[in-house]
């Protein structure tokens, strides 16, 4: 069975620093894609990057990138020059094609970036 | 480009009543998706629409949850009667098809008292 796992409930950052949220995930299938949302307290889920297994770079947009360590099952976003307007919600998620196509979330982490 | 639309925003409701939540994905968009989010949890799926036909409702409790999306476009999803369990924010989302990437609109909070 395909599982996320997130296991930073709460992550914080000065402003303009890196950070480094984790995600783990478990499959079977040779082909998935790999996601990154952002959901702030308004709710909506806001999509950041996206990575698949069959890509050989890791992915990049703006100041988020995903390292992406296929033998160890690991899709870590990395947030460079962090902004206050960064507080929120994130959220690892994975989609296999190869059988269901469904989306599976990880529980999330919560990051405040500190002036 | 209007994003997913979802309304009412907010909700209030004593249990054992019914409750709406009203969908409008972006343009042009097949795939439709409704999720359930619990407090301090990821969003779970309930119903995958492709156009106007259910591929994935495994996870709707169709004892009291219902779905349609009869022209293909916007969609409504409804608990009849709600329980106490059921206050979540109900998330719709959409993409182009099943294999794209998912966007997601506001969502709607439930609160069952």
């Amino acid at each position: 069975a395909q599982k996320i796992t997130q296991t930073q409930p709460g992550m914080f950052v000065q402003e303009k620093e890196a950070v480094t949220l984790d995600c783990t995930y478990d499959t079977s299938d040779p082909s998935y894609g790999l996601f990154w949302y952002k959901q702030p307290s308004s709710g909506e889920m806001i999509f950041l990057i996206y990575q698949g297994s069959y890509d050989q770079q890791n992915a990049t947009e703006g100041r988020y990138s995903l390292n992406f360590q296929k033998a160890r099952k690991s899709a870590n976003l990395v947030i460079s020059a962090s902004q206050l307007g960064d507080s929120a919600m994130y959220f690892c998620a994975m989609i296999d094609f190869s059988g269901t196509y469904k989306y599976i979330f990880g529980t999330g982490t919560r990051l405040k970036v500190l002036a | 480009e209007a994003g997913v639309v979802q309304s009412p925003r907010y909700k209030i409701i004593e249990k054992k009543q019914p409750v709406a939540f009203w969908c409008n994905p972006i343009s042009g968009h097949n795939t439709l998706y409704w999720y359930l989010q619990n407090l301090g949890q990821g969003p779970e799926l309930l119903i995958r629409y492709e156009n106007e036909e259910a591929v994935d409702d495994s996870q709707l409790p169709k004892d009291r949850f219902s779905a349609e999306r009869l022209k293909g476009v916007d969609s409504t999803l409804k608990i009849q009667p709600a329980e106490l369990g059921d206050s979540a924010v109900y998330l719709c989302a959409s993409s182009l098809g099943f294999e794209e990437t998912q966007y997601f609109g506001p969502g709607t909070r439930l609160l069952v008292l």
